[in-house]
């Protein structure tokens, strides 16, 4: 079982709607919780990041953990084409003396106009 | 501001050829350095990380090395390449210190393609 599950889509949904991407996890100590955007060609770039469980704000994404059920969720309101794109879970935890960062395989989000 | 560039952006290599991608971050002084490797429907693999000069951790045996000869400088290479190593792969760096919570700005890849 890999420690971060994250469905690989294609994810089509159409333009307006409400996006929800999620990962499950199985390491009860992971701490961080990262989302990553990737544009095809390019390098991944940070979107959110949380330490709690709760709720984290920032525009249209809202992302979510939920440490009891190890379940972690981005949420995109009023998506826009220019949203489509690979979106990767990241969690770290401590390993030994250093912190180890697991990323999910990423999920791949189509908006049609 | 802080930029981080990676060169090249695409390479095509016969088998048994050798390998240099290099990265260079500039706007900071001592990141930590990383090579990770993507493949596809797959998550990011990391491969070397650097926290100063000189200074690799390898977390898969591998055909590849890396070295850091200059602060922000990260330099990945194979003696002779395999099929296996084709792949996107990305530098990536992070602030010192507070690496377990620390951001990752990544460069934006080169795709290697050994044939």
């Amino acid at each position: 079982q890999k420690e971060v599950e994250q469905d690989p889509g294609p994810l089509s949904v159409p333009e307006g709607a409400i996006v929800s991407l999620n990962c499950t996890y199985s390491n009860s100590a992971f701490q961080y919780f990262m989302w990553y955007r990737q544009y095809s060609r390019k390098g991944p770039e940070l979107l959110m990041y949380t330490y709690s469980s709760g709720n984290k704000e920032d525009g249209r994404f809202t992302a979510q953990v939920d440490k009891s059920s190890k379940y972690i969720s981005l949420f995109i309101r009023d998506s826009q084409p220019s949203d489509s794109a690979t979106y990767l879970c990241a969690m770290s935890a401590q390993r030994d003396s250093n912190y180890q960062l697991i990323w999910g395989a990423g999920t791949k989000l189509i908006i049609k106009p | 501001s802080q930029t981080i560039h990676q060169w090249p952006a695409t390479l095509v290599q016969p088998v048994g050829s050798p390998l240099s991608l290099e990265c260079t971050v500039e706007g900071t002084s001592n990141p930590n350095l990383y090579w990770y490797r993507q493949a596809a429907g797959r998550g990011l693999q990391l491969l070397f990380y650097s926290v100063g000069i000189g200074q690799i951790s390898s977390e898969v045996p591998q055909n590849l090395s890396a070295s850091r000869p200059q602060d922000r400088q990260f330099i990945l290479s194979s003696k002779k390449l395999l099929l296996s190593d084709s792949g996107f792969y990305l530098c990536a760096w992070n602030r010192q210190g507070i690496s377990y919570n620390s951001p990752l700005h990544f460069g934006n890849g080169t795709r290697l393609t050994v044939t």
